[in-house]
């Protein structure tokens, strides 16, 4: 398996524009997790899903920021409009049922919002 | 839900020398805690990891203790070595909830 693939790795817009960062799971894994990093606030949980049902969002910032799952192998985070503050690394990470909660991460979308 | 502190921010020691990572948390169901460790510019990867069934585990270098009455627990790294240089994470989770809530990390540089 390719491990989790994300996309794209980097990103550099404008303030106001629509950001989609995409994350391809691990095949056969359950669970699919959208992380944000930043310097102050670490590796902060945004959403997560379980076979394919967004689970808990109450990490999602506001708004501005939704996720989706069409699919087990297909996941989205979309911020509408972006802001300076949304600049971070993006972490999309998949574990299994009964997996023992071990997550594996993918690359890591980088977005910059000017 | 789970709150997760995790001391120090910032770590140096010199190569050789033991290091120790120090988390707390608050939700007394939590019974799984792992440890990831992300190096510069890569993606964080799970290093150890502890059930509540245990109070320590060793893994060479690396090993992990948990006071479970206390609500802490704790990473130690023996023999410092260079590449152990990175971000240490840790995390407290009931096990097999997938619901992963992380501390905010130790940024650990080892001297040569």
């Amino acid at each position: 398996d390719a491990g989790v693939i994300q996309s794209p790795r980097h990103e550099v817009t404008e303030m106001g524009q629509e950001v989609t960062l995409r994350c391809k799971p691990i095949s056969g894994h359950d669970y699919l997790f959208w992380y944000r990093q930043t310097m102050m606030r670490g590796l902060e949980l945004l959403i997560y899903f379980n076979n394919n049902v967004p689970i808990d969002d109450s990490g999602m910032p506001e708004d501005r920021f939704s996720a989706k799952m069409p699919n087990a192998s297909f996941s989205t985070l979309k911020i509408q409009p972006s802001e300076p503050r949304d600049s971070a690394v993006y972490f999309c990470a998949s574990s299994r049922e009964g997996g023992a909660n071990v997550l594996t991460f993918g690359a890591g979308s980088r977005l910059t919002v000017l | 839900g789970e709150n997760v502190e995790q001391h120090p921010s910032t770590l140096s020691v010199q190569e050789g020398d033991s290091a120790v990572i120090k988390c707390t948390y608050s939700d007394s169901a939590s019974n799984y805690f792992p440890w990831y460790k992300q190096e510069l510019g890569k993606r964080p990867q799970l290093i150890i990891d502890i059930r509540s069934n245990v109070g320590e585990k060793k893994d060479q270098r690396i090993a992990v203790t948990l006071n479970k009455t206390a609500k802490h627990f704790s990473l130690h790294i023996t023999e410092t070595q260079p590449e152990d240089s990175a971000v240490y994470f840790c995390a407290a989770t009931i096990y097999n909830n997938n619901d992963m809530r992380f501390g905010a990390g130790t940024r650990l540089t080892v001297k040569p």
